[in-house]
């Protein structure tokens, strides 16, 4: 099984970068996922990390450590539109079915 | 454009009354996933499908199954309803076993009353 932990909220101005962590301990490792869920809607696809180091996407960027058990989500610049709920998953190594485990995800709240 | 498409997008359902979700797929996906997700909680995992090969949970609850008549078409049976089986039906594809992230379909909001 997986333990997934993040923050359950963050509050960050607009024009401003948020961290957003996540720590997971997990018996296997094949990959870790951001995705981004607005109010009332489906999770949206945001990175995907397998091997350790940074992965930038516009302003959207991902880090991984597998050493650590560790990722952390960075949002630069940020807008309005960001707020939402951020959620970082897990696939498990052992797992042939490719099965993701869902942490139960981090709040950001994007202010003028 | 290709696409997960879940029907209804909102479900209001009595308790105990039995209700169908269901779910489509143009991308031609090998697996397809059921995820329960409550309020400011992780989507669960419910069920999910390679191909015709099925595999649920081992804490999904028997109240809760599941079809796969082609690669197209996935359902979501909830035979008898509770008040905690309100929440967000999630369904999910993805291309092969292991190797790529989710697409999401966008989701009923199931509500007993």
């Amino acid at each position: 099984g997986q333990n997934i932990d993040q923050p359950t909220e963050m509050t960050a101005t607009e024009g401003a970068i948020v961290q957003i962590n996540c720590t997971y301990q997990t018996s296997g490792f094949n990959g870790l996922f951001w995705y981004q869920q607005h109010a009332g809607e489906a999770p949206t696809f945001l990175s995907y990390n397998v091997l350790d180091g940074l992965e930038e996407k516009g302003r959207f960027s991902s880090f991984l450590s597998r050493s650590k058990g560790y990722s952390y989500l960075l949002l630069k610049e940020l807008q309005m539109k960001d707020s939402a709920s951020y959620l970082c998953a897990v696939r498990d190594q052992d797992d042939s079915w490719g099965k993701l485990q869902f942490g139960a995800g981090t709040q950001v709240v994007v202010t003028p | 454009d290709a696409m997960v498409i879940q029907n209804p997008r909102y479900q209001v359902t009595q308790f105990g009354k039995p209700v169908t979700l269901s779910c489509s797929q143009t991308l031609n996906h090998n697996v397809m996933y059921w995820y329960q997700q409550k309020s400011s909680q992780a989507p669960k995992l419910l069920f999910h499908y390679y191909d015709k090969d099925f595999n649920n949970e081992a804490d999904t609850p028997d109240n809760f199954q599941s079809r796969r008549p082609n690669t197209s078409f996935c359902f979501l049976d909830i035979r008898s309803p509770g008040l905690g089986d309100a929440a967000m039906y999630l369904c999910a594809t993805s291309r092969s076993r292991g190797l790529v992230g989710y697409t999401f379909g966008s989701g009923t909001r199931l509500t007993v009353v």
